[in-house]
């Protein structure tokens, strides 16, 4: 199984400001995937990092994955109201052939104006 | 392109009632498909997984069960709720290939009084 710790478990900002969401792996990660989701609404999913070292940009969001492949990241430059909600990561397990994420427990994020 | 409906969108049923959910996958075919809870405070748990019709796995033991009469349907049942049943139910689904993303319905939030 993979077990991930995300951090911090909550943040508020202030319009404008950017911020870092941290998760954290015991493990080596083959697969990691980001989610949004907003209160009573299902997940987004954002973006997926494979390789060590990698970096992918959507919109203001930017996720990077580290040369260990243990740690993910996700930088949110600028923040506005529309980024707050909670975000999660997940794992995918190689070791089994049936396509299961493991998840973090979430990073509930707020942004006011 | 892909569509996942869950319905209904809310529940709120008494202790000991029947339960049925229901989630349809649009768009895609022989997709893997999931459900999972969510409770308030906690991360995602994986209830079932299921890689094919009548093909239904269980990650916890407990009073619900699964079931996908159809290709693209799958089908969330319990006999008799319990108070701890109650959270937001999410459904998902995935393909094979090479990553392991998986794309999630609205949910549904249940209430057992």
């Amino acid at each position: 199984s993979q077990e991930l710790e995300q951090s911090p478990q909550s943040l508020i900002v202030q319009e404008g400001k950017n911020l870092t969401i941290n998760c954290t792996s015991s493990k080596t990660l083959y697969g990691l995937y980001w989610y949004k989701q907003k209160y009573g609404e299902g997940l987004i999913f954002l973006m997926m990092l494979q390789k060590g070292g990698e970096e992918k940009s959507h919109e203001k969001i930017t996720a990077k994955l580290d040369e260990k492949k243990q740690q993910s990241s996700l930088h949110i430059t600028a923040s506005q109201p529309s980024h707050a909600g909670i975000y999660l990561c997940g794992a995918d397990d190689r070791g089994s052939t049936l396509g299961r994420l493991y998840f973090g427990r979430g990073t509930q994020l707020t942004v006011w104006p | 392109s892909q569509t996942i409906h869950q319905w209904p969108a809310t529940l709120v049923q008494p202790v000991g009632s029947p339960l049925s959910l229901e989630c349809t996958v649009e768009g895609t075919s022989n997709p893997n498909l999931y459900w999972y809870r969510q409770a308030a405070g906690r991360g995602l748990q994986l209830l079932f997984y299921s890689v094919g019709i009548g093909q239904i796995s269980s990650e916890v033991p407990q009073n619900l069960s699964a079931s996908r009469p159809q290709d693209r349907q799958f089908i969330l049942s319990s006999k008799k709720l319990l108070l701890s049943d109650s959270g937001f139910y999410l459904c998902a689904w995935s393909v094979w290939g090479q990553t392991y993303e998986q794309y999630f319905g609205p949910g549904t939030r249940l209430t057992v009084t």
